[in-house]
């Protein structure tokens, strides 16, 4: 059964810093994994989709990279911002024809001006 | 991308009753997905609604409690029935487009 597991599970920061989030899952066999941003009371937002045979993917100041072998994903935020303060939640899927994702318990960062 | 809309954002209910959600996707696609998130929690999917067959229930998810329709391709509705305060969550539609996942922006269930 494929768990998923992210640290910390919150984090403060002062502006500006670059940061690391982390996500771990127990099974290796997956089809592609996606980070979402998730602001409080709202829906998730797609940040980054990084399929099985990728290494990483960047858009903006957020890079996300994949270690299928060690069950392995972060997400790293350049250069952090107030408005980047969110939870930050990353999912893997199974295979191809299915939209179940396992998501793990998410990060909540909270940006310091 | 994906457009995705539900109603209503928000309710509040009283135990026993059934509160039926909508959600409206910006173009046709095969499967539609439900989620729940309880407070707290992460994400947990519901089912799945195919267009023309019935929907396919994740374990511990029976239709008798969650009766989802799926009239056509840009469509889909969720049912919470005979509600307890156990099902104050945040529930969510979901699609999928190029192998991207994308989500409405929830409905959030208060029962008392």
């Amino acid at each position: 059964k494929q768990e998923v597991t992210q640290i910390p599970a919150a984090l403060s920061v002062p502006e500006g810093e670059n940061l690391v989030l982390n996500c771990s899952f127990t099974d290796s066999a997956i089809y592609n994994l996606q980070w979402f941003r998730q602001d409080p009371g709202k829906g998730l937002t797609s940040l980054l989709l990084i399929q099985s045979s990728q290494r990483e993917q960047t858009s903006g100041r957020l890079n996300a990279s994949l270690d299928k072998s060690s069950g392995r994903s972060t997400l790293y935020i350049a250069a952090s911002q107030p408005g980047d303060s969110a939870t930050y939640l990353c999912a893997v899927k199974g295979s191809s024809n299915t939209g179940k994702l396992i998501f793990g318990q998410g990060t909540t960062l909270q940006v310091k001006p | 991308s994906a457009v995705i809309s539900q109603k209503p954002s928000r309710d509040i209910c009283q135990r026993g009753t059934s509160l039926t959600i909508q959600c409206q996707v910006d173009s046709q696609v095969t499967m539609m997905f439900w989620y729940r998130q309880q407070p707290g929690q992460s994400l947990t999917l519901i089912a799945t609604a195919n267009q023309g067959s019935e929907a396919t229930y994740e374990s511990g998810f029976v239709i008798d409690k969650f009766p989802i329709s799926r009239p056509n391709l840009t469509f889909s509705t969720l049912t919470v029935s005979n509600m307890s305060p156990e099902d104050s969550s945040i529930y969510l539609c979901s699609v999928v487009r190029a192998d991207e996942q994308f989500f409405g922006p929830g409905t959030r269930l208060t029962v008392l």
